[in-house]
């Protein structure tokens, strides 16, 4: 198992910017969600994707987007960078069937906003 | 609503000493329970679940019950060590939603540091 990797790891944009973020799920896993922490808080559910589609969104604005690829891997997009958005960035993979019952985490990619 | 409320740190204790992180919940249905791991730039890890009213989650050493009556889920260890130092995470998964939903509900986080 290669697990779940995460491309970059750190990246300093300013405000306005747009930002990419890259996710490698773990082999044999078809589903990725991605969740946002700020500094000194617990995840928030950003979006889950699943063949391609986003299925399932929480309460993030239009300006969070992303994609996933048939290899399964997924990108993370950010649009009009605001200083809030300063934050880990983790992306999760799950297999088959699993759900929230077996994710796997990314390390994160931590993004300042200034 | 679905929501998890955890203790607030820091935790600190001495090596062998007892932990409890309190844990408490609110969600619509019978949310799965859950206990994650951070330790310094890694990402999370599940250190434990619970699926069901009465279940006993345990793993390394740490246990938590899913108590339905007080909508918790505490985490237990009997004698901690200075390797068990990270932030640890409470949180529910909202079954009702569908089982492919990879939604998690998260705590705030509690670190914890042991000193030998």
């Amino acid at each position: 198992e290669t697990g779940v990797t995460q491309s970059p790891t750190h990246l300093i944009k300013t405000r306005g910017q747009q930002v990419t973020l890259r996710c490698s799920s773990q082999s044999g896993h078809n589903t990725v969600s991605w969740y946002q922490q700020a500094l000194g808080q617990g995840p928030q559910f950003i979006f889950q994707y699943y063949r391609e589609e986003e299925n399932g969104r929480g309460n993030f604005p239009p300006r969070f987007s992303g994609l996933q690829f048939p290899n399964y891997s997924s990108e993370l997009n950010v649009n009009a960078l605001e200083l809030d958005d300063s934050a880990l960035y983790l992306c999760a993979s799950s297999p088959p069937g699993a759900g929230a019952n077996v994710l796997t985490f990314g390390a994160g990619s931590r993004l300042t906003v200034l | 609503g679905n929501s998890v409320t955890q203790m607030e740190g820091p935790v600190t204790l001495s090596e062998e000493a007892f932990l409890t992180i309190n844990c408490t919940y609110t969600a619509t249905g019978y949310p799965s329970l859950f206990w994650y791991v951070q330790y310094p730039g890694e990402g999370l890890q599940l250190l434990l679940k619970a699926t069901k009213a009465d279940d006993k989650g345990s793993n390394k050493g740490f246990e938590a019950t899913y108590r339905k009556e007080t909508t918790s889920f505490h985490l237990e260890k009997g004698s901690v060590q200075v390797s068990d130092s990270a932030v640890y995470f409470c949180a529910l998964s909202d079954r009702n939603r569908g089982s492919t939903l990879g939604r998690l509900y998260f705590g705030r986080g509690t670190q914890l540091t042991v000193w030998p």
